[in-house]
C-alpha cells in the first residue's frame, strides 16, 4: 500500500512567486493535515481536512496560504506570493476516521526555499 | 495551551550504548495522547508509539522502551544497545483526545532531538 506522497520534494522559488505543494494521502484516509517546520523550530500544525471540509485552519499563518482538497482526495497548499519566512519543510499527514485517536502517517515533506 | 519540550537538541553516542531521549509536556486536558516519531535522513516522519494518558504502563518494543510518568509530565524514550541505523531526529508530540465518534486531532510537537550513533 502506498504511503503519503508529497510533490515536489524540493522547491526553490524567488520571493513574490507562487508555489503549489501537493499531497496524496493514503487511500481511504479522510483526515488530512498540513504541518510546517521552519528551520530549528517545532513542527507546527497548519490545518486539518476531514474529507473535503476544513475542520481546523487555525494554524494557517496568513491569507497568502490557501489549502484545498477538492473531492476529498489529494490536497494542495498554495503560497502566493511567497515570502522569505515561508521557507521550511511542509509535511502532509493522513489518518482514517475512527472513534479514538489513531496515529497520523506522514509524507517525506516538501522542502521549500524562498530566495 | 499545549506544549512539548525536548531539552536535548543533539545527542551523540557510540554504538551499543544506551541512550534516553527526554520529553516533557504541558496540557490542561485530562485526556490526551502522547507520540514519538522518528525522522531518518530520508525525511519522512515514522510513527513509533502512541500512549493514552490513562495508560501509564511502560512499554517495550525490541530495543525501544518508553517511560510515561504522569506525575512529572514526562514521556521519555530509551534506545538500548544503540545502532548506527538509529541515527535520526526524534520528535515527541501531544494531542487532545476526542470523544467517541471523533477523529484524530492535531499534534503539538517538540523541537526534536538529533541522535547520532557513531560506529
Amino acid at each position: 500500500e502506498a504511503g503519503v506522497t508529497q510533490f515536489p520534494s524540493h522547491s526553490v522559488i524567488e520571493k513574490g512567486q507562487t508555489v503549489t505543494l501537493r499531497c496524496d494521502p493514503i487511500s481511504g484516509h479522510d483526515n488530512l493535515y498540513w504541518y510546517r517546520r521552519v528551520m530549528g523550530k517545532e513542527i507546527k500544525f497548519l490545518l486539518h481536512f476531514v474529507k473535503e471540509s476544513k475542520q481546523d485552519e487555525s494554524g494557517m499563518p496568513n491569507n497568502r496560504f490557501l489549502a484545498e482538497r477538492t473531492g476529498g482526495t489529494y490536497s494542495t497548499l498554495k503560497v502566493q506570493p511567497a515570502e522569505l519566512e515561508d521557507s521550511g519543510v511542509y509535511f502532509c499527514a493522513s489518518s482514517p476516521l475512527s472513534h479514538g485517536n489513531t496515529e497520523a502517517f506522514f509524507g517525506q515533506g516538501t522542502r521549500l526555499t524562498v530566495v | 495551551a499545549q506544549k512539548v519540550t525536548q531539552a536535548q537538541t543533539e545527542i551523540s553516542v557510540v554504538e551499543k550504548e544506551d541512550v534516553t531521549l527526554d520529553c516533557v509536556y504541558e496540557t490542561r486536558d485530562t485526556t490526551y495522547y502522547l507520540f514519538w516519531y522518528k525522522q531518518p535522513p530520508s525525511g519522512e516522519l515514522v510513527f513509533l508509539i502512541r500512549r493514552n494518558s490513562f495508560d501509564e504502563q511502560n512499554e517495550i518494543s525490541g530495543r525501544y522502551s518508553w517511560n510515561f510518568q504522569k506525575s512529572t509530565s514526562s514521556f521519555n524514550f530509551t534506545i538500548t544497545a544503540s545502532q548506527v541505523v538509529d541515527s535520526a531526529v526524534y520528535f515527541c508530540a501531544l494531542s487532545e483526545a476526542r470523544g467517541s465518534g471523533g477523529s484524530n486531532y492535531k499534534l503539538t510537537f517538540g523541537k526534536g532531538t538529533l541522535l547520532t550513533v557513531n560506529p
